[in-house]
């Protein structure tokens, strides 16, 4: 079946500029997770969302940067006001129910520059 | 060859031989461990899980050995094959209960 899909894979943006990178997860998957990916670093948590509602945002940096889920399926997550510090692989990954044990599976991540 | 011991950003391994990749955990408190392997341009992708109620588990070719009293981790690739050549993150469990925290990565390169 058809994994965790993101959208665009690649996105240019100007500093000061607004973006918004999409996330389709897996059909079923309850639990959807945001996670950033600096040059040579790991992944770091951003929020997560246990259907419609946001179960943990405290991952979020400041208050440029928003997620929705509006239909428990589809995710986006939003940056106002871009930095070139923003510039990074923005990773969605879903899993079943969320449960600690669940695993947890990984799109292919969308690269944002800020120029 | 093999290493042992400290995290090293980079192994570098011939084909056919065992290699070993290592990794600190942070919280005490974390129960469930992962190994995800990323490959340049693509999501993390599971590889193999413990539960802090285990100190061993086997995979195909994989092994994950947990040492809480040090609060380390490793993986064990049997065979290394030029196909393993990837970058390496173990990831636990967070005290939020399901956000993962990634460790630091290992480079595995694999020649012929």
């Amino acid at each position: 079946g058809a994994g965790v899909s993101q959208t665009p894979s690649n996105k240019v943006t100007e500093k000061g500029k607004y973006v918004e990178l999409r996330c389709d997860p897996i059909s079923g998957h309850t639990a959807l997770y945001w996670y950033r990916q600096s040059l040579g670093q790991g992944p770091e948590f951003l929020i997560y969302f246990q259907g419609t509602g946001a179960a943990d945002d405290s991952g979020l940096p400041n208050d440029r940067f928003f997620a929705v889920r509006p239909e428990g399926s589809v995710s986006t997550l939003k940056i106002q006001r871009t930095e070139r510090g923003d510039s990074a692989v923005y990773l969605c990954a879903s899993s079943y129910m969320g449960g600690r044990a669940d695993e947890q599976f990984f799109g292919p991540g969308t690269r944002l520059t800020v120029l | 060859g093999e290493s042992v011991g400290l995290h090293l950003p980079t192994l570098s391994v011939q084909e056919g031989d065992n290699s070993i990749i290592n990794c600190a955990y942070s919280n005490s408190a974390s129960d469930y461990f992962i190994w995800y392997k990323q490959e340049s341009g693509k999501g993390p992708q599971f590889i193999i899980d413990i539960r802090s109620n285990m100190d061993k588990r086997q995979g195909q070719r994989v092994t994950v050995l947990l040492n809480k009293t040090v609060k380390h981790l490793s993986l064990q690739i049997a065979a290394t094959q030029p196909g393993d050549s990837a970058v390496y993150f173990c990831a636990e469990s967070g005290q939020a209960g399901t956000a993962l925290i990634f460790g630091k990565g290992t480079t595995l390169s694999v020649s012929s």
